[in-house]
């Protein structure tokens, strides 16, 4: 059964910082492995979706990476801004069933 | 472009009432998939629909139910509501074929059972 951590749990960054998020899952047979965002009671709005066969994927200051064999992934946010605090959740999806499962998430403050 | 809609956005019912969820998948996804967020926690998967058949089943209370329709809209029935079914409904929705191309998920509806 895949399971997929992700750390930190919480992080307060000030305003400017790069920061990285990171991931982890147990399965590596993956289709792909997707980035969302939640704000408080909201909906999941999805980043960045990287395939099984890619290394990496960017949109803007957003860069995500992909280590399968490691059952890794991280997402690099550059130069954060308060617009950036939400919750990030991580969700891989397996070759073998069709749904994905999310990370715990990590909880962002980016104070100004 | 057109998103995966759900309805309602929110919806307040009494223990022991029912519920209908109702979600309208992206133009020419054939394929539903119904989470439920608790209050802190991580979207848990409930149950998925491919070509109107059950096609993978998570977590989901003996409670509740599910349908995808020949237009590909699903509908989640929640029976005999409890307080500890109180959160946010997800429905995404994808294409069977393509499952490279990810999920896109609808803003959720938040269920309260007071």
């Amino acid at each position: 059964k895949q399971e997929v951590t992700q750390i930190p749990a919480a992080l307060s960054v000030p305003e400017g910082e790069n920061l990285v998020l990171n991931c982890s899952f147990t399965d590596s047979a993956i289709y792909n492995l997707q980035w969302f965002r939640q704000d408080p009671g909201k909906g999941l709005t999805s980043l960045l979706l990287i395939q099984s066969s890619q290394r990496e994927q960017t949109s803007g200051r957003l860069n995500a990476s992909l280590d399968k064999s490691s059952g890794r992934s991280t997402l690099y946010i550059a130069a954060s801004q308060p617009g950036d605090s939400a919750t990030y959740l991580c969700a891989a999806l397996d070759t073998g069933r069709r749904a994905l499962t999310f990370g715990s998430g990590t909880r962002l403050q980016v104070q100004p | 472009a057109a998103g995966v809609i759900q309805s309602p956005r929110h919806l307040i019912k009494e223990k022991r009432e029912t519920a209908t969820l109702k979600c309208y998948p992206i133009p020419r996804h054939d394929t539903v998939y119904w989470y439920q967020q608790g209050p802190g926690q991580d979207p848990q998967f409930l149950i998925s629909f491919y070509e109107k058949m059950q096609s993978d089943k998570g977590s989901i209370p003996d409670r509740f139910s599910a349908q995808q329709f020949s237009d590909y809209h699903s509908e989640l029935n929640m029976s005999s509501l409890e307080l500890g079914d109180s959160a946010l409904y997800f429905c995404a929705s994808s294409s069977w074929d393509r499952p490279n191309y990810g999920y896109t998920f609808g803003s959720g509806t938040r269920l309260t059972v007071v």
